[in-house]
């Protein structure tokens, strides 16, 4: 099955400056890689995805990279505040015989500091 | 716009009590599915369904069974509760249309004691 690692499961940083995760997946057949935040006492929401026929996508402050050859992507958080504190995770998945099992990275833990 | 509703968000059990997680999807999903999310380990998928009369298990499934008798609704249960599943429990749902947006509840604390 599928195997997600993410990295770092904490990151600390000053407001303003940027922020980048990375994730990286086993299964060359996944080709959706959506990533989620979750606030304190909340369920995670999507912030952003990106598909296998797209190698970037940005949405304001946020983009996501994709390299299919080395199996990875990356979010990337610009002009970071500290509403960005969260834990976020990433996630990659396939469908798999009319299945669509989402396989998520143990999470990462966004500080940021005023 | 109640999207996906978990009862109850914190129960407390004493080991080998039983109990059921409800949960509610009124955005008419295919897929549901119930998570389990401990520190440091992320969302384990626990068991699954793909539509109304059907379960899959996931990752971690031992110790729990479900039921979709009705399509807006994934039960779980424990039948005999352990300390090892003390946990934050999330329930999630997708349309099925297309790997997509999942779509989740705002967890159910379980403790046992």
């Amino acid at each position: 099955g599928e195997n997600v690692e993410q990295h770092p499961s904490t990151l600390s940083v000053q407001e303003g400056d940027s922020a980048v995760i990375k994730c990286t997946y086993s299964d060359s057949a996944s080709n959706y890689f959506p990533w989620y935040k979750q606030e304190l006492g909340k369920g995670p929401q999507l912030i952003i995805d990106i598909r296998s026929n797209v190698g970037e996508k940005k949405d304001q402050r946020i983009a996501v990279t994709l390299n299919k050859t080395a199996k990875h992507f990356s979010l990337h958080i610009t002009e970071t505040q500290p509403e960005d504190s969260a834990v976020y995770f990433c996630a990659a998945s396939t469908r798999t015989g009319g299945s669509y099992i989402p396989t998520f990275g143990r999470g990462t833990s966004l500080i940021v500091h005023p | 716009n109640a999207g996906v509703t978990q009862t109850p968000k914190f129960r407390v059990l004493k080991t080998g009590q039983s109990m059921t997680l409800l949960c509610a999807q009124d955005m008419n999903h295919e897929y549901m599915y119930w998570y389990r999310q401990d520190p440091g380990m992320g969302l384990r998928l626990i068991h699954y369904s793909v539509g109304e009369g059907t379960t899959a298990k996931g990752e971690v499934p031992d110790g729990y069974n479900v039921s979709r008798l009705k399509k807006q609704n994934f039960l779980l249960g424990l039948e005999s509760a352990a300390p090892s599943q003390t946990s934050v429990y999330f329930c999630a749902s997708t349309s099925g249309t297309g790997a997509g947006e999942l779509f989740f509840g705002e967890g159910s604390r379980l403790t046992v004691l």
